[in-house]
């Protein structure tokens, strides 16, 4: 069956660091791939998504890089902020029907 | 901007009532979805709707029904709620995929069933 794996230990990290958060996945060939955000007791927010045929995608401080042969995704937010503490998710789809399978999330603290 | 409302933040109801959980979206999204979030078992996909009364079970049906009556609005039913439908209930909506396919979601329902 379809797994898709992420870190469930929080990451802790210090200001100005580079938080690397990692998505892992089985059983699947997914057309895309999305990263949210998702602070406590609120629904998740998108943040980016990238496609099968793209190596990286980059939005300001946010870098995603998706590697088909690996089955993997890294997640990277430079010169981080205690703003930036809260859990991401990684979510996948086929395409076609805009359905998406989640992971459970990794939370990420930034300490001062 | 997009936005997702659901009609509660906080609900508490006793084993075997009725539940209603709606939601309303107001971006004319033709896809809309309900998903319940637990500790360690992330966000699980109950049921989700592609256009009006039109729906498809998800990973997690069972317990669950809907109803789309209207293309902005999605309700999900716990027929006979039991304790262990006591989750944290997320709706979201989407645009076809030639036009995104970002899901937007809602802020949640905590629901406890005691």
């Amino acid at each position: 069956s379809q797994k898709i794996e992420q870190n469930s230990e929080a990451l802790n990290i210090q200001e100005g660091k580079t938080a690397t958060l990692t998505c892992n996945y089985t059983n699947y060939s997914p057309a895309y791939l999305q990263w949210y955000r998702q602070d406590p007791g609120r629904g998740p927010v998108f943040l980016l998504l990238i496609r099968e045929n793209e190596k990286e995608k980059r939005k300001e401080r946010l870098k995603v890089t998706f590697d088909t042969t690996l089955k993997q995704s890294l997640f990277h937010i430079t010169a981080s902020q205690p703003a930036d503490s809260a859990t991401y998710l990684c979510a996948l789809g086929a395409g076609g029907g805009n359905k998406l399978t989640f992971g459970t999330g990794t939370q990420l603290k930034v300490e001062l | 901007d997009v936005k997702v409302t659901q009609s509660s933040r906080y609900l508490v109801k006793r084993t075997g009532e009725k539940v209603f959980l709606e939601c309303v979206q107001d971006m004319d999204h033709e896809n809309m979805f309900w998903y319940r979030q637990d500790p360690g078992l992330g966000l699980r996909l109950i049921y989700f709707s592609y256009d009006v009364k039109m729906k498809e079970k998800g990973d997690i049906p069972e317990g669950y029904s809907v109803s789309r009556e209207k293309k902005e609005r999605f309700s999900l039913i716990l027929e006979s709620a039991s304790t262990n439908q006591t989750s944290m209930y997320l709706c979201a909506s989407s645009a076809p995929p030639e036009l995104t396919d970002t899901q937007y979601f809602g802020p949640g329902t905590r629901l406890t069933v005691l």
